[in-house]
Order: C-alpha cells, then structure tokens, then sequence
C-alpha cells in the first residue's frame, strides 16, 4: 500500500532563516511526488511537482524541493523562511492517472 | 481564468439526513476527483470522475456517491449522514491523465 510520511507535526523557524519540511514515502514503482500549501480555511495550493529529470525542483513562491529516490524523501526547502510562509503543508504522491495519496501535514510557523 | 469553484462553503446538516455538494472544474479540465480532509488530517481520496463515469474510487462507503454532467461539473452526494462525516471536502480538477491536481476552497461539512 502506498502511504506518505511527514514525519514532523510542526516545524518552527525564524523569519529569514532556512526552512526544511520533510516527506518520506513508501510506494512502488516511480511516482510522481507534489507539495501542497494550505492557509486557513482554504483548499490546498500547487505548490510544485517532481516527476522525471532533474532532483532539484523550483515552485512558487520561492519553494523548492529535493528528490531523493535512494533515501524515498522529498524534502520542501526555502532559503530564507517569511512570515507568510506560516501554513499547513502536504506532500503527496501519485502515479499517470491515479489519485493522490497525501501526508498527514505539517504546521510551519515563521516567527517575526 | 476561473479556478476551481465549490459550493455551498458552509453546510450544517443532522444525522440521517443527506447532502449533495458542488464542484465546477478549472476552464479546460474535464477530470474532477473529490477528497475529505478531517480536522487535523490529510485529504482523503473518495473517487475521481472522468466522462461522466466514476474511474477511480477510495475506501468510502456507498453512502458516498457522485455524478459528473457533460459541462465537467461535479457533485458529492452523501446519504444517511454520521457525525463522522463532519470535514472539508475539497474538489480537485485536472486534464486526463495529467498530473497536477487543482483544488477549490472546499466546502465545511458539519453534521449534528
């Protein structure tokens, strides 16, 4: 069965620091792997997608993301963390055609 | 361009009775799939609907149904409500096959 991990609840970090919201997944075959933002009250926002090529990807608003097949992560990273990147965030994994399988979501909170 | 649309954004309903939610796909995308999120909980795939026919399904009861009309708009259709049915449930619209998801504000389902 497929099934995606965010292993952290809640991740905390400073205005203008680095920011990192890990995913692990568990699937078979090659999926294709998403990053969701959700602000409150809201429905999810694309925020970017790796499905071949390239481990790096860069989505809006200055996210980007690292695949890594050996260690079946992609993390969600951003240079320097604002307040209004404070929101609910979601890996998700998939494959042509199919449905999404989501993570459970992780707080991030931008302290000014 | 207009996103994804739902309505109503806010239902309040008893137990046993029954709830028909609705969901206008993004301009082009003739694909449209259905999720629940509970509180504090990732979005849960219910089915997905392409043609006018249900392609996919999650582990949902058949309490749980849908329809697709010809314009690609869809709608959610649960039946005997439980408390448990209580969350936001968020339409997603994409091209076949294609897999970016786009997801509507959602509509907050509370049963009493």
């Amino acid at each position: 069965a497929q099934s995606v991990a965010q292993p952290e609840d809640q991740v905390n970090v400073a205005e203008g620091n680095p920011l990192t919201v890990k995913c692990t997944y568990s699937v078979s075959g090659n999926p294709y792997l998403f990053w969701y933002v959700q602000y409150p009250n809201r429905g999810l926002q694309f925020l970017l997608k790796y499905i071949t090529g390239d481990n790096l990807v860069k989505g809006s608003y200055g996210f980007e993301a690292e695949f890594n097949k050996s260690q079946t992560s992609f993390h969600l990273k951003k240079p320097s963390a604002l307040v209004s990147d404070s929101a609910l965030y979601f890996c998700a994994v998939g494959f042509y055609g199919q449905n999404f399988v989501f993570g459970p979501g992780t707080r991030l909170s931008v302290l000014p | 361009d207009a996103g994804v649309t739902q309505s109503p954004t806010h239902l309040i309903k008893t137990r046993g009775q029954q709830v028909t939610l609705r969901c206008s796909p993004k301009s082009g995308h003739d694909t449209v799939s259905w999720y629940q999120q509970a509180l504090g909980q990732g979005p849960q795939f219910i089915f997905q609907y392409y043609e006018e026919e249900e392609r996919q399904r999650g582990n949902f009861p058949d309490r749980f149904s849908g329809h697709q009309f010809p314009n690609y708009s869809s709608e959610l259709n649960v039946n005997a409500l439980l408390l448990g049915d209580s969350a936001l449930y968020l339409c997603a619209s994409s091209l076949p096959g294609v897999e970016t998801q786009y997801f509507g504000p959602g509509t907050r389902l509370l049963v009493l």
